[in-house]
């Protein structure tokens, strides 16, 4: 059965870098694009972008381009968010969501149990 | 950007009775070429990640009762449950996919009365 397993809570000071890992199986990774959300406490769901799990091409919703970076190790099947130069506001839970077709259309039926980043001096 | 708005906010529901949720979009969310709507429904457990519940407007995601069920146009839908269990709480989102960015609503908390 199709899984997705993300890696755990990160406390993190701001300015520093984190990198959050999303490990699946069950499925042959580089058919199906994998889409990044991210929650701030009692918010709604964010969509911040998906990444081409073949060729590796990311695409970010604007406001997450530039700190924000998408990456894969296929070796693994295991995607990355890395957030770089850490801020207050990014405290959230992200999650990644596994999408219904190579490129992103947005459905996603399997995701990850979500990474609690906690940004705090 | 697309802008999702849902009503109401808050949802007391007596078990076995209807329930339903609106939700508006600020633009149509009617593709042209194939006529799809592209609006999906989501449930979020209590410490829960989402999970998909209706997509391209009326169809049920694998595993979901047919106590739920999806309508709308092309910037006015609805969710209905028809008959309401003790595990459907949690906050119920819409989420367009029509454009990108694609955008969630605020959510409608569900809860048992």
């Amino acid at each position: 059965q199709v899984q997705l397993v993300q890696s755990g809570s990160e406390l993190k000071k701001p300015g520093a870098s984190v990198k959050v890992s999303c490990k699946s199986s069950g499925y042959t990774f580089t058919n199906y694009a994998m889409n990044w959300v991210r929650q701030a406490p009692g918010q709604r769901p964010e969509w911040m972008g998906w990444i081409n799990t073949d060729t590796g091409n990311p695409t970010y919703v604007q406001g997450f381009a530039g700190r924000f970076v998408f990456s894969l190790d296929t070796s693994v099947s295991t995607a990355y968010l890395e957030i770089n130069s850490l801020k207050s506001e990014d405290t959230a839970v992200y999650y990644c969501a596994r999408d219904t077709y190579y490129d992103s259309s947005g459905r996603s039926e399997y995701w990850g149990q979500g990474t609690l980043v906690t940004v705090s001096s | 950007d697309i802008v999702m708005t849902q009503t109401p906010l808050s949802l007391p529901v007596t078990p076995g009775e209807p329930a339903s949720i609106s939700c508006r979009s600020s633009r149509s969310l009617l593709n042209g070429d194939d006529g799809n709507i592209f609006l999906d429904w989501y449930l979020q457990k209590p410490g829960q990640s989402p999970q998909l519940l209706i997509y391209t407007l009326s169809y049920r995601a694998s595993g979901v009762p047919d106590r739920f069920s999806g309508s709308g146009s092309g910037t006015d839908f609805t969710l209905k449950i028809s008959r309401v269990e003790a595990d459907d709480v949690g906050v119920y989102y819409c989420m367009q996919r029509k454009e990108f960015p694609y955008s969630f609503g605020q959510g409608t908390r569900l809860d048992i009365k």
